[in-house]
Formats: structure tokens, C-alpha cells, sequence
């Protein structure tokens, strides 16, 4: 185990639902990301958190709405998405957002939007 | 746009072969180039990076070549085992930040027995 626990590992969500991902990390990480991952194209850096602030937000639609209500736990509240947002949805965590340092992963939450 | 661009897709290697997966960026600020493994239902993992400033770097099975002028490094694998079978990206990041990481669109690896 990396130290990153996200949940539910599997979701599947109608068009007009609201759900929320979980990610946890024990790691006394101080930056928390969240990305997704869609089949046979690169992981795409969604929202990055350095202590409990967003630094950085890569054009992600309204509908993906991120949490960071401490430096441990970090959160992707979903409503109305679309069945192209199907995909894994991956947290990570590092020392801090800056130089040198490794991002360590969960295991992915695997949405499927119907 | 993709800046960092990662071939074969999918690669099938014999048990103890050599895999080899190549990967090519356009960005001359990157300066970390890390490897990541994935197996099936984890999340990536680390496995080994590299710096510019070197050509190569080895760590047990697994080498990195850097071939700074022609903005390419591979990732070679010696002596393919079956547990060695997953996902690999490549990934280049400018100030081997963790939030600057561009990874590549993956090679999915199969070591037949």
C-alpha cells in the first residue's frame, strides 16, 4: 500500500446523480492532486491542493467539484456529468507541490457514468 | 498536443527477453524524467527516474537511457519476468515538480512465460 486510500473503488452513477469521491492519505503529505484516467490516453492532471488551498485547476468542467477540508483528506463532489467522464479517477499525494518531489498514488476510484 | 509522446501502445516480450519502451519530449525545460508502473486495479508507482545531467541510470533490471540531443529516453527492462507485466508511462515534469508531471499515454506490457 502506498499510504493513499481512495473510496468507493468501483462507482456507477446515473446522468443526474450526485456523488463524491473520497481520498485519504497517511503519508503527512502536504499537497494532494486529483487525476483521471481514461483509456489509452495520458493521466490528466485535474486539480492540485497545497495545504488545504487550490493551486492549480486544469480547465476542469464545473461539474467535477474538489474539497480539501484538511491536508489529509481530499474530496471530488460529481453531479450531472456525462457518460464521457466514465473513467478512473486517481488521487495523489506528495510532500509538497514543488521541487523533488514524488507523487504517490491511491488505487483509483473506477466511475462509470450511465 | 501532446508533449510527451510514448511508443509501442502494447508490447509482448518472452520470459527473460528484453523490453524496451521509448519515449519522446518536446519541452526543453523538463528537467525529470521519471518511469511509472501500473498494475491492474493500483494506482501508478514510481520506479525509477532520471535527470538530464546523466545518460543513463540503472537500477537493478531496469535502465534508463537519456539521449538529451534527440529529446528521447527509454526504459529498458533485462531479463522480462512474468510479475514484470503491467502498465509503464514515462513522464517529463520542469522543475521535477509534482504538480508539472506530463505523462505519457502509456505501454501496456505482457512477459509470456
Amino acid at each position: 500500500e502506498t499510504g493513499v486510500t481512495q473510496t468507493p473503488r468501483h462507482l456507477v452513477m446515473g446522468m443526474t446523480n450526485k456523488k463524491s469521491l473520497k481520498c485519504e492519505q497517511h503519508l503527512g503529505h502536504n499537497a494532494m492532486y486529483w487525476y483521471k484516467q481514461s483509456a489509452k490516453k495520458p493521466l490528466e492532471l485535474m486539480f492540485v491542493y497545497s495545504l488545504e488551498e487550490r493551486v492549480e485547476n486544469n480547465s476542469v468542467p464545473s461539474r467535477f467539484s474538489p474539497e480539501c477540508p484538511n491536508s489529509s483528506h481530499l474530496f471530488l463532489h460529481l453531479h450531472t456529468l456525462q457518460p464521457e467522464d466514465s473513467a478512473l479517477y486517481l488521487c495523489a499525494s506528495s510532500q509538497s507541490h514543488g521541487d523533488g518531489t514524488e507523487a504517490f498514488f491511491g488505487q483509483g476510484t473506477r466511475l462509470t457514468v450511465v | 498536443q501532446q508533449q510527451v509522446k510514448q511508443s509501442p501502445q502494447s508490447l509482448i516480450v518472452q520470459k527473460g527477453g528484453i523490453s524496451i519502451i521509448n519515449c519522446a519530449y518536446e519541452n526543453t525545460a523538463f528537467d525529470y524524467f521519471p518511469w511509472y508502473q501500473q498494475f491492474p486495479g493500483k494506482g501508478p508507482a514510481l520506479l525509477i527516474a532520471i535527470r538530464p545531467d546523466v545518460s543513463e541510470k540503472k537500477e537493478g533490471r531496469f535502465t534508463i537511457s537519456f539521449n538529451k540531443s534527440a529529446k528521447q529516453f527509454s526504459l529498458h527492462i533485462m531479463d522480462s519476468q512474468p510479475g514484470d507485466s503491467a502498465t509503464y508511462f514515462c513522464a517529463a515534469s520542469r522543475d521535477s515538480s509534482a504538480s508539472k508531471i506530463i505523462f505519457g499515454s502509456g505501454t501496456r506490457l505482457s512477459i509470456r512465460p
